[in-house]
């Protein structure tokens, strides 16, 4: 299956900045998939990246709140912008690993103080 | 809303089977059955899955009633490192939308 780098494991940031979170996987994927996991929550998906087009996101998340890059097959990066500690939580970045499911990324833990 | 239904918490004596159930009354033919765990503040990771007939590999087992209404994750020797939180998941096979429902919180103890 496939492997996922995440990047950062975890930050704390200020208020009304923005954080970059970078997705590397070592073997070429068409769509490679953004979560949240809020505290003590389950996991939601925000969007979905495929290279070569826009995001496709979910109710209740915008673009404008969560830009995602897509320069290539094994690359991606979500964008929380404007952060407010609403938005501390667990980001995971996924692809689909054929027979094996999906593969997820470790996550990077954000805590917006 | 999640198609799937788990208790919210077990716990097992570590060494003995853990069985953890799960409810999918409204499962669809084409829908598979997959399996995954969370260990604390990882990403979740692929157990296993199935369609109607039973499963197993090297992590467990998956016993799918005949209905497809239920199924039961089986980890015949549950281990400390067993603990972690297991989400059971319906969806049609290769599809990228998961719903995650709020899964079983399972803790082995010693």
């Amino acid at each position: 299956s496939a492997v996922i780098s995440q990047k950062p494991s975890r930050d704390i940031c200020q208020r009304g900045t923005s954080l970059t979170i970078q997705c590397q996987v070592d073997s070429q994927v068409t769509m490679m998939f953004w979560y949240r996991q809020q505290p003590g929550q389950s996991l939601t998906l925000i969007a979905t990246a495929n290279q070569g087009s826009e995001a496709t996101y979910e109710s209740g998340f915008v673009i404008d709140k969560f830009p995602i890059s897509r320069p290539n097959l094994t690359f991606s990066t979500l964008t929380v912008s404007n952060m407010s500690p609403e938005d501390s939580s667990i980001y995971l970045c996924s692809v689909w690993g054929g027979v094996y499911g999906y593969t997820f990324g470790s996550g990077t833990r954000l805590t917006v103080v | 809303d999640a198609k799937t239904t788990q208790p919210t918490s077990m716990d097992c004596a570590e060494g003995r089977a853990a069985n953890l159930p799960c409810n999918h009354s409204t499962i669809s033919g084409n829908e598979y059955v997959y399996w995954y765990r969370q260990i604390h503040s990882q990403g979740p990771q692929y157990i296993i899955h199935g369609l109607k007939n039973n499963e197993t590999n090297e992590m467990a087992s998956l016993i799918i009633t005949e209905d497809r209404k239920s199924s039961t994750l089986i980890l015949p020797h549950a281990t400390l490192r067993d603990t972690a939180v297991y989400y059971c998941i319906v969806a049609v096979s290769g599809t990228y939308k998961y719903i995650f429902g709020t899964g079983t919180r399972l803790k082995v103890l010693a």
